[in-house]
C-alpha cells in the first residue's frame, strides 16, 4: 500500500532551536494532516490543511500545504523539552476520501 | 472523557493462538478504525468501518478480521497469530468518513513469540 514519505526520520537539537520537517508523495492529496504521538500514546492531531497553498499556525508550529497537493511541510519555532515524540504526516487521497494514509514519522528529541 | 478506549494495553501470544483486541468509543462517531504501527514504518491501516454494519479492507488486513458489533465498539480478531503480528495496534475513530479529526486510543502493544 501506499505510504507517504516522511523525513527527516529523527532530528537531535537542542532546546530553543527552529524545527522543519516534510512529507511527500508520489499521487495528489486533498487533505493534509500534522499528527504527534507522546511516548505509549496514540497520535494527537495538531493541524489539518484543506487547500493547497494554505499556511495554518498553531502556537510555534506552522504547516502548509504544497502548491503542487504532493506535499506538506511542519515547522517549530523555539522548541521546548515537551516537544519530544514522534510527528507524523497524514494525508487523504482524492483516489480514496475514506481513509488517511499515514508518513513513516520524524523522531524529534529536543536536549536542554 | 473517555473518547476511544482500548483492552488490553499488553499482551503475550504463543503462536497459533487466537485473541480479540477491543475498541469502544463514547463521542457517538460513526467512523472507526484499526491501524498497526511498526518502526519505520508509520501507522498501516488494517481494517476500517465507516459506519455501523459495514467493514471494509485497508492496506494490511491479512491474518484479521473485524467485527463493528454496534456503534461504540469495533474489534480486531487474531485467529492464529504469528510473530509477524508483534505490532502496536491503535484504534481510532471519526465523526463521519472523510473527517479527519481522528481521536485514538492508547494502542495495545502485542507481542508474538
Amino acid at each position: 500500500g501506499q505510504q507517504l514519505n516522511q523525513s527527516p526520520q529523527s532530528m537531535f537539537i537542542q532546546e530553543g532551536e527552529d524545527v522543519s520537517m516534510n512529507c511527500t508523495s508520489s499521487s495528489i492529496f486533498n487533505t493534509w494532516l500534522w499528527y504527534k504521538q507522546d511516548p505509549g500514546e496514540g497520535p494527537v492531531l495538531l493541524i489539518a490543511l484543506y487547500k493547497a497553498g494554505e499556511l495554518t499556525s498553531n502556537g510555534r508550529l506552522t504547516a502548509q500545504f504544497g502548491i503542487t497537493r504532493k506535499d506538506s511541510f511542519l515547522n517549530i519555532s523555539a522548541s521546548i523539552p515537551s516537544d519530544v515524540g514522534i510527528y507524523f504526516c497524514a494525508g487523504q487521497p482524492v483516489y480514496n476520501t475514506d481513509k488517511l494514509i499515514f508518513g513513516t514519522g520524524t523522531r524529534l528529541q529536543v536536549f536542554p | 472523557n473517555a473518547g476511544v478506549t482500548q483492552t488490553p494495553k499488553f499482551q503475550v501470544l504463543k503462536t497459533g493462538q487466537s485473541m480479540t483486541l477491543q475498541c469502544a468509543q463514547d463521542m457517538n462517531h460513526n467512523s472507526m478504525y484499526w491501524y498497526r504501527q511498526d518502526p519505520g514504518m508509520g501507522l498501516r491501516l488494517i481494517y476500517y468501518s465507516a459506519s455501523e454494519g459495514t467493514t471494509d479492507k485497508g492496506e494490511v488486513p491479512n491474518g484479521y478480521n473485524v467485527s463493528r458489533l454496534n456503534k461504540r465498539e469495533f474489534s480486531l480478531r487474531l485467529e492464529s497469530a504469528a510473530p509477524s503480528q508483534t505490532s502496536v495496534y491503535f484504534c481510532a475513530s471519526s465523526g463521519r468518513t472523510g473527517d479527519y479529526g481522528y481521536t485514538f486510543g492508547s494502542g495495545t502493544r502485542l507481542t508474538v513469540v
